[in-house]
């Protein structure tokens, strides 16, 4: 079974703070990793991905790679009130002859307080 | 612009009466995922086209099934909704090639909400 894992919060950070949010996932072969950022009712909106080792680095955003301990993390940086979100960690796990399919973890509920 | 179109983005319909969700494409994506999604939940793959290849996921339910006539469109239908399917159901597409390392970038349409009375 094939499981990526989250802790669902949710996480409260002042604005202005970096907020941090971790993503364990099962699949050591997996290769390619995503966050996606959703508000209430909306739908999921791609912010980062990552497959190498390492920091990606995109404006306030980091993501953390790290496969030998099959982790990921994703930083906000001077977090504002409108990164208030549940932000969904993804694995995308190669099948044999049907392509890759992503496996999502629960979410984390952060809330960024003015 | 290209993107990922759903709909309708609400609809509600009645215990066992037949329903069927609508997503389009002008992003010339050669996957296209359903997912389902309750609320406070991840979103949870049903199944996906891989070019018109199907592929049910196996612990979706045979009360769900899913239509791609061209690479643009693809349906979900629901046979006989039950309350327990009243969800967001979500579209997304990516461009894979089995051949290389997978990037499996999928991008989400807006979702329809279904609610069953």
């Amino acid at each position: 079974q094939k499981e990526v894992e989250q802790n669902s919060g949710p996480l409260s950070v002042p604005e202005g703070a970096i907020a941090s949010l971790n993503c364990t996932y099962s699949d050591r072969g997996s290769q390619s990793f995503f966050w996606y950022r959703q508000y209430s009712g909306k739908s999921p909106e791609l912010i980062m991905f990552i497959y190498s080792n390492g920091d990606k680095e995109d404006g306030r955003f980091t993501a953390q790679l790290n496969k030998a301990s099959q982790y990921v993390s994703l930083l906000i940086r001077d977090s504002q009130p409108s990164d208030s979100a549940t932000y969904l960690c993804a694995v995308n796990f190669m099948i044999y002859n049907q392509g890759g399919k992503l496996i999502f973890g629960q979410g984390t509920e952060l809330s960024v307080k003015p | 612009d290209a993107m990922v179109i759903q709909n309708p983005r609400y609809q509600v319909t009645q215990f066992g009466k037949p329903v069927t969700l609508s997503c389009s494409q002008t992003l010339n994506h050669n996957v296209m995922y359903w997912y389902q999604q309750k609320s406070s939940q991840a979103p949870k793959l049903l199944f996906h086209y891989y070019d018109k290849d199907f592929n049910n996921e196996a612990d979706t339910p045979d009360n769900f099934q899913s239509r791609r006539p061209n690479t643009s469109f693809c349906f979900l239908d629901i046979r006989s909704p039950g309350l327990g399917d009243a969800a967001m159901y979500l579209c997304a597409t990516s461009r894979d090639k089995r051949q290389t390392l997978a990037k499996n970038i999928q991008y989400f349409g807006a979702g329809t909400r279904l609610s069953v009375l």
